[in-house]
């Protein structure tokens, strides 16, 4: 079945730092979302990338959709303390899959002031 | 709009017992999907109802169920209780269920299975 891999596991940054997370499918994605959970929260929707190669801003953040739509990465540029929390990754399955999405594992990013 | 709405929040039981566990999706939205939160497994998704069909489910065994009734609002229960069931679980809205959706998650029941 479809496998969504998400690297690092574990991120610790200073506060200021640049942060980075990357996301590959085994297949090919018809989409990709990603979602923050803050600690003792729920994931909470960020973004959604559709187009290969689409690249989407949201003040700090930016995203990126692999142009094979099966990779694709969050990046911070400067974190703050309120950026702490799990990012994950999530996918569509192929095929008839309402109202399911396949997640990464997460990464848990940790900003030290 | 209210967002989605978990009850309980949480919830202590033992081994052997049952539970059952409720979902109020945003309003308009019929499409409500549960999914199990584990530090060892990730997010893993349970099953999807629409207008009170199950259409889509996970790898769970039958222990887990659920159901959708016709205001949408979703219950999922879990029988004879293992500990390894211990998880946030997690229900998401949606309007229609379709891969290009948004999904909007609750705040989750947390488990725990003594």
């Amino acid at each position: 079945g479809q496998q969504v891999m998400q690297i690092p596991q574990y991120q610790h940054v200073q506060e200021g730092e640049d942060f980075t997370t990357y996301c590959n499918s085994s297949t090919t994605l018809s989409n990709i979302q990603w979602y923050k959970q803050r600690p003792g929260g729920h994931p909470v929707f960020l973004i959604q990338l559709v187009k290969s190669g689409e690249v989407k801003k949201q003040k700090r953040l930016t995203f990126q959709f692999g142009e094979a739509k099966k990779n694709s990465s969050l990046h911070i540029t400067a974190t703050q303390t309120t950026d702490v929390g799990t990012y994950f990754c999530a996918g569509p399955p192929g095929g008839t899959s309402y109202g399911k999405l396949t997640f990464g594992q997460g990464t848990i990013l940790t900003v030290h002031p | 709009k209210a967002g989605v709405t978990q009850t309980p929040r949480y919830l202590i039981k033992t081994r052997g017992q049952q539970v059952t566990l409720s979902c109020s999706p945003i309003s308009g939205h019929r499409s409500v999907s549960w999914y199990q939160q584990t530090p060892g497994q990730g997010l893993q998704f349970l099953f999807e109802y629409f207008s009170e069909t199950q259409r889509n489910k996970g790898n769970f065994p039958g222990r887990f169920s659920g159901r959708q009734f016709s205001n949408s609002r979703s219950e999922m229960n879990v029988s004879t209780l293992e500990l390894g069931d211990s998880a946030l679980y997690l229900c998401a809205s949606g309007l229609a269920g379709y891969f290009e959706e948004t999904q909007y998650f609750g705040p989750g029941t947390r488990l725990l299975v003594l």
